[in-house]
């Protein structure tokens, strides 16, 4: 079955501080995956998503994700953090057409 | 572009009470989701519409649940009646599936709260 793993509940940074947020996804074609920021209070936006082609994949934000199909990854990551970057981060993928198999989501804290 | 619109945004109400949640889609959108997030549970998909007909409808917990799409610009989610295992934020979401994203689009919510 199709599933999606993020394996931190919680992660925290200093201000500045490199990302790296992990995601792993179990899925029999090729995936089509994205990934999702909720701030508090606030609805899912969508960060970037990859489909085919270029593995590194660069969103809104400063935001990357590099896909590897040999680890069924799909990690997000940025340079420097900003306070404002506190929020929860979800990866999905979709199954199918339509449906979206998200992760239980990374909550990141950002320390000042 | 208004987004994905959502009302209300919060919703206090009392054990055994009708509670019904609106949502708006993205004009030219041909399909609608709602999810309910808790802490517990995560993000669920409880029912997905394609051209306003209901196609996905598993995630719906019980006969209280229903959901409505009478027509492209509007939808609804009512539950009947409501309990306190029901609190939790309602998520509506659109898509164009087909294209070649799929990419969904959420609404910020309406937070339930029943006591």
């Amino acid at each position: 079955a199709q599933s999606v793993t993020q394996p931190d509940i919680h992660i925290t940074v200093s201000e500045g501080a490199s990302l790296e947020l992990r995601c792993n996804y179990s899925y029999g074609a090729t995936p089509y995956l994205f990934w999702y920021v909720q701030s508090p209070g606030q609805g899912l936006q969508l960060l970037l998503k990859y489909f085919s082609g270029d593995t590194l994949v660069q969103g809104i934000k400063g935001f990357e994700a590099e896909f590897k199909r040999s680890q069924s990854s799909f990690n997000l990551r940025k340079p420097s953090v900003h306070w404002s970057d506190a929020a929860e981060y979800f990866c999905a993928v979709i199954s199918g057409t339509y449906k979206y198999i998200f992760g239980t989501g990374t909550r990141l804290k950002v320390l000042a | 572009d208004a987004g994905v619109i959502q009302s209300p945004r919060h919703e206090v109400t009392e054990m055994g009470q009708e509670v019904t949640l609106r949502c708006k889609p993205i004009s030219g959108h041909n399909s609608l989701f709602w999810y309910r997030q808790t802490m517990m549970r995560g993000l669920e998909l409880l029912i997905y519409f394609n051209n306003n007909v209901p196609i996905d409808d598993s995630g719906m917990p019980e006969d209280r649940f229903s959901a409505k799409m009478p027509n492209a610009s509007f939808s609804t989610l009512k539950i009947q009646p409501s309990e306190p295992r029901d609190s939790a934020v309602y998520f509506c979401a659109s898509s164009l599936v087909g294209s070649a994203y799929n990419e969904q689009f959420f609404g910020p919510g309406t937070r339930l709260t029943v006591l």
